[in-house]
């Protein structure tokens, strides 16, 4: 498996401010996907992050929100721009390791509480 | 459209009871089911893949195109194994679709 460390673990934020969460990859992996975690509900799938170019947004899901960077093939980061307290979730992100296509491996999460 | 169905979000049973969490999935072509799992305070994790046909910690899952289900099951329940498990459809460019989960607790 892959070791991902995201950062921060948690946050509270104030509305209308925005937060950066990294995710960090120990070894390059083929797929990184961005999901978000509502209190009480499964996992909804944000983004692909592409490396070196623009993120594939899911439907519901604008770049304009949730600017994603991947400029090399262990690093992502999401930005939640413009914080309600509608955005308070878990954000996770995942990966898929070169030659295991369909695995994902999960980070730890960012639980962000947006007052 | 993608679509999983995990119709209990509880599932209550004694230690040493079988245990089984149903999933039923919608999808046109040939799918890719999973059940991850997520022990109390740790990160999710892949459970098994229904392709690999293999048994972990005592569970497994077999894929039923006839009834769409991929079912979770386990004959003798123990302790450990009270967690959230999410059944996942793999779909086009990798992306999984997640169920809203079932919360299993084994009661001594």
């Amino acid at each position: 498996s892959a070791v991902i460390s995201q950062k921060p673990s948690r946050d509270i934020c104030q509305r209308g401010t925005s937060l950066t969460i990294q995710c960090q990859v120990d070894s390059q992996v083929t797929m990184m996907f961005w999901y978000r975690q509502q209190p009480g509900q499964s996992l909804t799938l944000i983004a692909t992050a592409n490396q070196g170019s623009e993120a594939t947004y899911e439907s519901g899901f604008v770049i304009d929100k949730f600017p994603i960077s991947r400029p090399n093939l262990t690093f992502s980061t999401l930005t939640v721009s413009n914080m309600s307290p509608e955005d308070s979730s878990i954000y996770l992100c995942s990966v898929v390791r070169p030659g295991n296509l369909y695995e994902q491996y999960f980070g730890p999460g960012t639980r962000l509480t947006v007052t | 459209a993608q679509r999983v169905t995990q119709p209990e979000k509880l599932l209550s049973v004694f230690k040493g009871a079988p245990v089984e969490l149903k999933c039923n999935y919608s999808y046109s072509g040939s799918p890719e089911l999973f059940w991850y799992v997520q022990y109390s305070r740790q990160r999710l994790q892949l459970l098994l893949r229904h392709i690999s046909r293999e048994s972990i910690k005592g569970f497994t899952a077999d894929l039923n195109k006839g009834e769409t289900s991929f079912h979770l099951k386990k004959p003798f329940a123990q302790e450990e194994d009270s967690a959230m498990y999410y059944c996942a459809l793999g779909g086009s460019n990798y992306k999984l679709t997640f169920g809203k989960g079932t919360l299993l607790t084994v009661n001594p």
